[in-house]
Protein backbone atom coordinates (compact mmCIF):
# COMPACT_ATOMS: atom_id res chain seq x y z
CA UNK A 1 0.00 0.00 0.00
CA UNK A 2 1.10 3.60 -0.62
CA UNK A 3 1.90 5.99 2.25
CA UNK A 4 2.13 9.74 2.05
CA UNK A 5 4.00 12.21 4.84
CA UNK A 6 3.60 15.35 5.42
CA UNK A 7 6.31 16.47 8.01
CA UNK A 8 5.35 19.56 8.49
CA UNK A 9 1.78 20.11 11.01
CA UNK A 10 2.04 23.62 10.16
CA UNK A 11 4.13 26.75 8.62
CA UNK A 12 4.23 30.27 8.79
CA UNK A 13 5.21 33.03 5.79
CA UNK A 14 4.98 36.42 5.52
CA UNK A 15 2.47 38.14 3.11
CA UNK A 16 4.22 38.19 -0.30
CA UNK A 17 7.04 35.54 0.51
CA UNK A 18 7.81 32.02 -0.84
CA UNK A 19 7.32 28.87 1.05
CA UNK A 20 7.77 25.27 0.84
CA UNK A 21 5.70 22.82 1.82
CA UNK A 22 7.30 19.05 1.71
CA UNK A 23 5.64 16.11 1.08
CA UNK A 24 7.51 12.27 0.60
CA UNK A 25 5.67 9.39 -0.76
CA UNK A 26 5.83 5.32 -0.79
CA UNK A 27 5.31 3.48 -3.53
CA UNK A 28 6.26 0.48 -5.31
CA UNK A 29 4.90 1.57 -8.57
CA UNK A 30 6.33 3.56 -11.53
CA UNK A 31 3.56 5.22 -12.93
CA UNK A 32 1.08 7.04 -10.62
CA UNK A 33 0.08 10.81 -10.05
CA UNK A 34 0.47 13.18 -7.79
CA UNK A 35 -1.91 16.13 -6.62
CA UNK A 36 -1.65 18.69 -4.16
CA UNK A 37 -5.29 20.09 -2.76
CA UNK A 38 -5.98 23.14 -0.91
CA UNK A 39 -8.81 23.28 2.11
CA UNK A 40 -9.42 26.38 2.85
CA UNK A 41 -11.60 26.92 6.61
CA UNK A 42 -14.93 26.31 4.11
CA UNK A 43 -13.78 22.67 3.61
CA UNK A 44 -14.06 22.61 0.19
CA UNK A 45 -11.19 20.60 -1.62
CA UNK A 46 -9.55 22.64 -3.96
CA UNK A 47 -6.91 20.76 -6.56
CA UNK A 48 -3.73 23.31 -6.42
CA UNK A 49 -1.64 21.40 -9.00
CA UNK A 50 -1.07 17.99 -10.49
CA UNK A 51 2.14 15.91 -11.68
CA UNK A 52 2.32 12.79 -14.02
CA UNK A 53 5.24 10.51 -12.63
CA UNK A 54 6.54 9.79 -16.35
CA UNK A 55 6.98 13.70 -16.31
CA UNK A 56 10.06 14.42 -15.35
CA UNK A 57 9.05 18.28 -16.16
CA UNK A 58 7.79 20.23 -12.36
CA UNK A 59 4.19 21.18 -12.95
CA UNK A 60 3.57 24.78 -12.78
CA UNK A 61 0.22 26.85 -12.38
CA UNK A 62 0.56 30.09 -11.57
CA UNK A 63 2.20 31.47 -8.53
CA UNK A 64 2.30 26.97 -7.52
CA UNK A 65 5.07 25.35 -8.59
CA UNK A 66 6.17 21.37 -7.81
CA UNK A 67 9.70 20.06 -7.11
CA UNK A 68 9.45 16.52 -7.69
CA UNK A 69 12.07 14.29 -7.06
CA UNK A 70 10.99 10.67 -8.70
CA UNK A 71 14.28 8.87 -7.15
CA UNK A 72 13.77 10.54 -3.70
CA UNK A 73 9.96 10.07 -3.86
CA UNK A 74 9.71 13.78 -2.83
CA UNK A 75 7.04 16.49 -4.02
CA UNK A 76 7.43 19.47 -2.68
CA UNK A 77 4.88 22.68 -3.38
CA UNK A 78 6.67 26.08 -3.69
CA UNK A 79 3.95 29.13 -3.35
CA UNK A 80 5.51 32.15 -4.02
CA UNK A 81 4.48 35.75 -3.39
CA UNK A 82 2.45 34.23 -0.92
CA UNK A 83 -1.55 35.84 -0.98
CA UNK A 84 -3.71 36.02 2.50
CA UNK A 85 -6.03 33.97 0.35
CA UNK A 86 -3.73 31.21 0.15
CA UNK A 87 -3.85 30.53 4.18
CA UNK A 88 -5.84 26.89 4.39
CA UNK A 89 -4.74 23.43 4.93
CA UNK A 90 -2.64 21.71 2.31
CA UNK A 91 -2.78 17.64 1.42
CA UNK A 92 -0.45 16.03 -0.65
CA UNK A 93 -1.96 12.87 -2.52
CA UNK A 94 -1.12 10.30 -4.53
CA UNK A 95 -3.10 8.38 -6.77
CA UNK A 96 -2.02 5.14 -8.82
CA UNK A 97 -2.44 4.67 -12.59
CA UNK A 98 -5.19 2.52 -12.50
CA UNK A 99 -6.98 4.82 -10.22
CA UNK A 100 -9.45 2.83 -8.84
CA UNK A 101 -8.80 3.04 -5.29
CA UNK A 102 -8.74 6.65 -5.27
CA UNK A 103 -6.16 9.34 -3.63
CA UNK A 104 -4.21 8.17 -0.97
CA UNK A 105 -3.56 11.46 1.44
CA UNK A 106 -1.09 12.93 3.43
CA UNK A 107 -2.13 14.49 7.26
CA UNK A 108 -1.74 18.13 6.24
CA UNK A 109 0.41 20.99 6.51
CA UNK A 110 -2.10 24.31 8.53
CA UNK A 111 -0.36 27.17 6.35
CA UNK A 112 -0.44 30.21 7.81
CA UNK A 113 -0.12 33.98 5.99
CA UNK A 114 1.01 36.79 8.68
CA UNK A 115 0.05 40.01 7.13
CA UNK B 1 -23.24 22.50 -13.75
CA UNK B 2 -23.71 21.38 -9.89
CA UNK B 3 -20.67 19.79 -10.06
CA UNK B 4 -21.02 17.04 -7.48
CA UNK B 5 -23.56 17.87 -4.59
CA UNK B 6 -23.76 16.51 -1.15
CA UNK B 7 -27.04 16.51 1.41
CA UNK B 8 -26.93 17.15 4.32
CA UNK B 9 -24.77 19.26 4.59
CA UNK B 10 -24.94 18.86 8.91
CA UNK B 11 -26.48 16.11 10.58
CA UNK B 12 -26.43 14.66 14.28
CA UNK B 13 -27.42 11.18 15.10
CA UNK B 14 -27.97 9.29 18.13
CA UNK B 15 -25.87 6.33 18.58
CA UNK B 16 -27.65 2.79 16.36
CA UNK B 17 -29.63 5.26 14.50
CA UNK B 18 -29.60 5.05 10.74
CA UNK B 19 -29.54 7.49 8.10
CA UNK B 20 -28.09 8.02 3.96
CA UNK B 21 -25.85 10.63 3.54
CA UNK B 22 -26.65 11.65 -0.60
CA UNK B 23 -24.04 12.34 -3.26
CA UNK B 24 -24.92 13.14 -6.67
CA UNK B 25 -23.04 14.62 -9.48
CA UNK B 26 -23.77 16.09 -12.83
CA UNK B 27 -20.68 15.48 -14.93
CA UNK B 28 -21.32 12.21 -16.37
CA UNK B 29 -18.71 10.45 -14.40
CA UNK B 30 -18.31 6.96 -14.34
CA UNK B 31 -15.86 6.95 -11.06
CA UNK B 32 -16.97 8.02 -7.64
CA UNK B 33 -15.99 7.90 -4.40
CA UNK B 34 -16.81 8.60 -0.57
CA UNK B 35 -14.05 9.60 1.85
CA UNK B 36 -14.15 10.64 5.84
CA UNK B 37 -11.89 13.51 7.39
CA UNK B 38 -10.94 13.28 10.86
CA UNK B 39 -9.04 15.88 12.98
CA UNK B 40 -5.48 15.50 12.41
CA UNK B 41 -5.87 12.93 9.56
CA UNK B 42 -6.32 13.39 6.08
CA UNK B 43 -8.85 11.61 3.66
CA UNK B 44 -9.24 8.06 3.85
CA UNK B 45 -11.30 6.53 1.03
CA UNK B 46 -14.16 4.41 2.59
CA UNK B 47 -16.25 2.88 -0.88
CA UNK B 48 -15.55 3.52 -4.75
CA UNK B 49 -17.42 3.14 -7.64
CA UNK B 50 -16.46 2.19 -11.62
CA UNK B 51 -20.07 3.02 -12.97
CA UNK B 52 -23.03 2.00 -12.64
CA UNK B 53 -23.80 -1.57 -10.29
CA UNK B 54 -20.61 -1.74 -9.43
CA UNK B 55 -18.81 -1.10 -6.08
CA UNK B 56 -15.84 -1.98 -3.98
CA UNK B 57 -14.56 -1.21 -0.48
CA UNK B 58 -11.83 1.50 0.44
CA UNK B 59 -9.39 1.87 3.34
CA UNK B 60 -12.22 2.06 5.98
CA UNK B 61 -15.56 0.77 4.94
CA UNK B 62 -16.76 -1.03 8.13
CA UNK B 63 -19.80 0.38 9.23
CA UNK B 64 -21.03 1.73 5.89
CA UNK B 65 -22.78 0.67 2.68
CA UNK B 66 -23.29 1.94 -0.58
CA UNK B 67 -25.02 0.98 -3.99
CA UNK B 68 -24.88 2.46 -7.49
CA UNK B 69 -27.96 2.06 -9.20
CA UNK B 70 -27.73 5.28 -11.87
CA UNK B 71 -24.56 6.60 -12.91
CA UNK B 72 -25.91 10.23 -11.08
CA UNK B 73 -25.91 8.85 -7.59
CA UNK B 74 -23.81 7.52 -5.15
CA UNK B 75 -25.36 7.56 -1.85
CA UNK B 76 -23.51 6.31 1.74
CA UNK B 77 -25.64 4.68 4.07
CA UNK B 78 -24.73 3.95 7.95
CA UNK B 79 -27.03 1.27 8.90
CA UNK B 80 -26.58 1.67 12.85
CA UNK B 81 -24.00 4.93 13.63
CA UNK B 82 -21.98 4.67 16.32
CA UNK B 83 -19.82 7.42 17.41
CA UNK B 84 -16.14 6.28 16.13
CA UNK B 85 -17.99 7.75 12.46
CA UNK B 86 -17.89 11.13 13.80
CA UNK B 87 -16.34 13.16 11.15
CA UNK B 88 -16.81 14.79 7.66
CA UNK B 89 -17.82 13.06 4.61
CA UNK B 90 -16.63 13.98 1.31
CA UNK B 91 -18.52 12.64 -2.18
CA UNK B 92 -15.77 12.82 -5.03
CA UNK B 93 -16.00 11.90 -8.40
CA UNK B 94 -14.14 11.70 -11.93
CA UNK B 95 -14.02 10.22 -15.37
CA UNK B 96 -12.93 6.53 -15.88
CA UNK B 97 -10.54 5.99 -18.03
CA UNK B 98 -9.71 2.54 -17.70
CA UNK B 99 -5.92 1.75 -17.15
CA UNK B 100 -4.81 5.46 -16.95
CA UNK B 101 -7.84 6.85 -15.14
CA UNK B 102 -5.55 8.16 -11.76
CA UNK B 103 -4.82 10.78 -14.42
CA UNK B 104 -8.38 11.93 -13.86
CA UNK B 105 -8.80 14.36 -11.48
CA UNK B 106 -11.48 14.14 -8.60
CA UNK B 107 -13.92 16.70 -8.24
CA UNK B 108 -15.03 17.17 -4.55
CA UNK B 109 -18.45 17.94 -2.99
CA UNK B 110 -18.98 20.14 -0.39
CA UNK B 111 -18.63 17.34 2.31
CA UNK B 112 -21.15 16.85 5.22
CA UNK B 113 -20.32 16.92 8.56
CA UNK B 114 -21.68 13.79 10.68
CA UNK B 115 -21.87 14.00 14.65
CA UNK B 116 -23.16 10.60 16.77
CA UNK B 117 -23.72 11.04 20.35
Amino acid sequence: AQTVTQSQPEMSVQEAETVTLSCTYDTSESDYYLFWYKQPPSRQMILVIRQEAYKQQNATENRFSVNFQKAAKSFSLKISDSQLGDAAMYFCAYRSSGGADGLTFGKGTHLIIQP
Amino acid sequence: NAGVTQTPKFQVLKTGQSMTLQCAQDMNHEYMSWYRQDPGMGLRLIHYSVGAGITDQGEVPNGYNVSRSTTEDFPLRLLSAAPSQTSVYFCASSYWTGPVSGANVLTFGAGSRLTVL
